[in-house]
């Protein structure tokens, strides 16, 4: 398995406008995390599915972040419109059960 | 507010050594406790998985330890090598949902 496939790996972007991180899971597993990393705040939950309905959104820090998961080899997480404090490193995550998790290698999304 | 908290400042150990990491929690109630590595420019690895129930586990050279009464995880790396080196995080479960609350890290560097 090639797995967790997260898509572009670096993104630079100017502020208002959109961007779509994108995001393959393991084939098999039934859970799909979107995090964001950055010094400051350290590794933190946005957003989970499982079997492709989200479950927990409430670390989504507001409207302009949405996230889909419209089959179980796909999901994105779109932020409209981009600001500077959005810039991070976004990982996305798959898991089955109560095993450890299995992270992509990020996105580093820098705002200017 | 729930916390979880990891030795900011970075340890350096001196290569065959043993390097001893920890993690504290408060206002948790975890079902398990997970440890991973994380390499610069690359996500979170798994590495090990202990539940509320177990004291210890061992993986090769890493031994976990969990205290629910302490509120306390040790992580221990035995035997230390330079590719030892890295950031290491700790992460609680709860018992509702399958979400993952990560500590901020603690990074070490192993000397030869």
């Amino acid at each position: 398995d090639a797995g967790v496939i997260q898509s572009p790996r670096h993104e630079v972007t100017e502020m208002g406008q959109e961007v779509t991180l994108r995001c393959k899971p393991i084939s098999g597993h039934d859970y799909l995390f979107w995090y964001r990393q950055t010094m400051m705040r350290g590794l933190e939950l946005l957003i989970y599915f499982n079997n492709n309905v989200p479950i927990d959104d409430s670390g989504m820090p507001e409207d302009r972040f949405s996230a889909k998961m419209p089959n179980a080899s796909f999901s994105t997480l779109k932020i409209q419109p981009s600001e500077p404090r959005d810039s991070a490193v976004y990982f996305c995550a798959s898991t089955t059960g109560t095993y450890g998790y299995t992270f992509g290698s990020g996105t580093r999304l820098t705002v200017v | 507010s729930q916390k979880i908290e990891q030795n900011s400042e970075a340890l350096n150990i001196q290569e065959g050594k043993t390097a001893t990491l920890t993690c504290n929690y408060t206002n948790y109630s975890p079902a398990y406790l997970q440890w991973y590595r994380q390499d610069p420019g690359r996500g979170p690895v798994f590495l090990l998985l202990i539940r509320e129930n177990e004291k210890e586990k061992r993986k090769e050279r890493l031994k976990v330890t969990f205290d629910t009464t302490l509120k306390q995880s040790l992580f221990h790396i035995t035997a230390s090598q330079p590719a030892d080196s890295a950031t290491y995080l700790c992460a609680l479960r709860g018992y509702a949902g399958n979400k993952l609350t990560f500590g901020g890290g603690t990074r070490v560097l192993v000397k030869p």
